[in-house]
């Protein structure tokens, strides 16, 4: 069975800090993992994924993350927090027998300080 | 834009009632997955299909059942409805079953009172 950790319900962070959002994967089989991000009341928009292509994988909005299959993790990171940031963040993988389903971490609500 | 959407995007039930939730597909796919996401966490897989036969289903009961059309649009449908039915019903549309390039809807938000 494949899950997914996210380490952290909320992080706060200032505007123009460092942002690392913690990930943590279980897979018996090489994952698919992305990073989604959900703004109030609207859908989910999907920031980057990793395919076993790159291990560094750049998403949108200066957001990246690194997938370290020696620490079975997937933090997500942007150099510089912008006020817009602020929102609910969900890491996610499929893959192998779960292919036809995406599954969900429990989320991180990002918070941006002025 | 996605180009996934979904209809109604708010809708308030009585408990015992049915509903039926839309989705349209973004176009060029042929597979949709829905998706309930309770507030406050993260969304958890109801079903997928693909060419319009059932490919693959969470831990919901059997009132909780889809249709997908020959052009891909598919329906949510969930009977005698529950107080911990409410919450955002997303709908995901994708290429192939491996969900490598599934985009999302922005929801429907059920609440069941």
């Amino acid at each position: 069975a494949q899950s997914v950790t996210q380490l952290g319900s909320h992080v706060s962070v200032s505007e123009g800090a460092l942002v690392l959002l913690r990930c943590n994967y279980s897979s018996s089989v090489p994952p698919y993992l992305f990073w989604y991000v959900q703004y109030p009341n609207q859908g989910l928009q999907l920031l980057l994924k990793y395919t076993s292509a790159a291990t560094l994988v750049k998403g949108i909005n200066g957001f990246e993350a690194e997938f370290k299959k020696s620490e079975t993790s997937f933090h997500l990171t942007k150099p510089s927090a912008h006020m817009s940031d602020a929102a609910e963040y969900f890491c996610a993988v499929t893959g192998g027998s779960s292919a036809s389903k995406i599954i969900f971490g429990s989320g991180t609500r990002l918070s941006i300080r002025p | 834009e996605t180009g996934v959407t979904q209809s109604p995007t708010h809708l308030i039930k009585t408990r015992g009632q049915q509903v039926t939730l839309r989705c349209s597909s973004q176009s060029g796919h042929n597979t949709v997955s829905w998706y309930q996401q309770a507030l406050g966490q993260g969304p958890q897989f109801i079903f997928q299909y693909y060419r319009e036969e059932e490919n693959g289903r969470g831990n919901f009961p059997p009132r909780f059942s889809g249709l997908q059309f020959p052009n891909y649009s598919s329906e949510l449908n969930v009977n005698a409805l529950e107080l911990d039915d409410s919450a955002l019903y997303l709908c995901a549309s994708s290429t192939r079953q491996g969900n490598t390039e599934a985009f999302f809807g922005q929801g429907t938000r059920l609440t069941v009172v």
